[in-house]
């Protein structure tokens, strides 16, 4: 069955609002990763979050391992950060990465 | 810094055919993976190699074929392509945690 769930699967904001994005995990996690794809782009590493809070400019990421979640928040959002926006997981050190469906953002001005 | 290299960037092919993927990389990374990704749909890995001459298979490797001749090269090869098929195919590399990737071949079957 599907091991990870990014919810909501689109979104749509006016410029300025905020974003809060969710990887929910039904298996144990080591590390996860957050993504973000322009659309017709190719993938760029926001955050290798295994565990706690990163920020970065306007992007916070938090994950909390025993809970077994994820969640990106976007403050101010911008026009710039539409696109999609990807969780990926690892079950082990040294295991492969699985990604979720993805979160499609469209922010209009 | 480094780059990862995708060549073609289209790829339009008939049904039947044999169809090759090129990804270059130049951070010297040893692990390169190969991804799939269709409309609306998060990646799923085809196949990857954890240093030269090594090929893993990923959750979706039936159909394809893999080479890692060189450290820096990757190639992936759609054995008998689908009539209508179409997706994105993403090569990646990695030295640790971290994954980078390549801009990706679009692929259009007739």
């Amino acid at each position: 069955g599907q091991q990870v769930q990014q919810s909501p699967a689109s979104l749509v904001l006016q410029e300025g609002e905020n974003a809060e994005l969710q990887c929910n995990f039904s298996t144990s996690l080591n590390s996860m990763q957050w993504f973000y794809q322009r659309p017709g782009g190719s993938l760029v590493s926001l955050f290798y979050n295994p565990s706690g809070t990163k920020q970065s400019g306007r992007l916070t990421s938090t994950t909390v391992i025993k809970e077994r979640r994820s969640s990106l928040h976007i403050s101010s959002s911008q026009t710039t950060d539409s696109g999609t926006y990807l969780c990926a997981w690892r079950g082990s050190a040294l295991g492969r990465l699985h990604f979720g469906a993805g979160t499609q953002l469209i922010v209009i001005p | 810094g480094g780059i990862i290299t995708q060549t073609p960037k289209f790829l339009i092919g008939q049904e039947g055919q044999k169809l090759t993927l090129k990804c270059q990389q130049n951070f010297n990374h040893d692990t390169m993976y190969w991804y799939r990704q269709d409309s609306g749909k998060g990646l799923r890995l085809i196949y990857y190699s954890i240093t030269e001459n090594d090929l893993q298979k990923g959750d979706l490797s039936e159909g394809y074929d893999a080479s890692r001749e060189k450290k820096s090269s990757f190639s992936l090869t759609v054995t008998s392509a689908q009539k209508n098929e179409m997706a994105v195919f993403l090569c990646a590399s990695s030295s640790g945690d971290t994954q980078y990737f390549g801009p990706g071949t679009r692929l259009l079957v007739l």
